[in-house]
């Protein structure tokens, strides 16, 4: 069975500052897609970023990017120059490629101070 | 903004009673998904469904039936409703493509059973 960790239930950063939110996985898998999701309070839950585990280039969008480390199973996200919507609770997510069963992690609860 | 749709939003219901949480989406998905989350805490999946006629049990074990007769309408129901079932219920669906693979959410609705 697939695990998804998140180690840090909780984290804060200072406007346009940047922080980086961790995610380790544990699949015998070969064919998988890994992304973050984003969850503002009280609103759908929308797609940050994705990543293909065939890809070595780390996915990029905007101000989020990936650090995508296949050997170690990590699949960190960094925010550069932090905005205040950008709090939310961020879930990270595996996808199996066999049949595309999508298991989410704890989630970390990310807060942006003026 | 994603085709998916979940009714009703918030349900307050008694004991005992039998209810069905409805979920439909317009983007001819053939993967659908439900989940359980408490309020800010992780996604759990109880349901899963590859396609029409199609439906397994996700990682966490529930009370609650679902049926995928067309492949738009992926409906939960629970027999008989009972406190420990109080959370929110979220409905996602995604395309089974290795192009595209981004589950989209609903907004969720919130089940309160006294």
């Amino acid at each position: 069975a697939q695990t998804v960790t998140q180690s840090q239930p909780e984290m804060s950063v200072q406007e346009a500052e940047t922080v980086t939110l961790s995610c380790t996985y544990d699949t015998s898998e070969n064919n998988y897609y890994l992304f973050w999701y984003k969850q503002p309070p009280s609103r759908q839950m929308i797609l940050v970023i994705r990543q293909e585990a065939y890809k070595q280039q780390n996915a990029t969008e905007n101000r989020f990017s990936v650090n995508f480390q296949k050997a170690a199973k990590s699949f960190s996200l960094k925010i550069s120059d932090s905005q205040l919507g950008d709090t939310a609770m961020y879930f990270c997510a595996f996808m199996r490629g066999s049949n595309y069963k999508l298991t989410f992690g704890k989630g970390t609860l990310l807060t942006v101070n003026p | 903004e994603a085709d998916i749709y979940q009714t009703p939003r918030y349900l307050v219901i008694g004991t005992g009673k039998k209810i069905t949480l409805e979920c439909s989406q317009t983007m001819g998905h053939d993967k659908m998904y439900w989940y359980q989350q408490d309020p800010g805490m992780e996604l759990h999946l109880i349901h899963y469904s590859y396609g029409v006629n199609s439906t397994e049990k996700g990682d966490l074990s529930s009370e609650s039936t679902v049926s995928r007769i067309r492949t738009e309408h992926f409906p939960l129901t629970l027999e008989s409703a009972r406190p420990s079932h109080t959370s929110q219920y979220l409905c996602a669906s995604s395309e089974s493509s290795r192009v595209n693979t981004e589950a989209f959410f609903g907004q969720g609705t919130r089940l309160t059973v006294v």
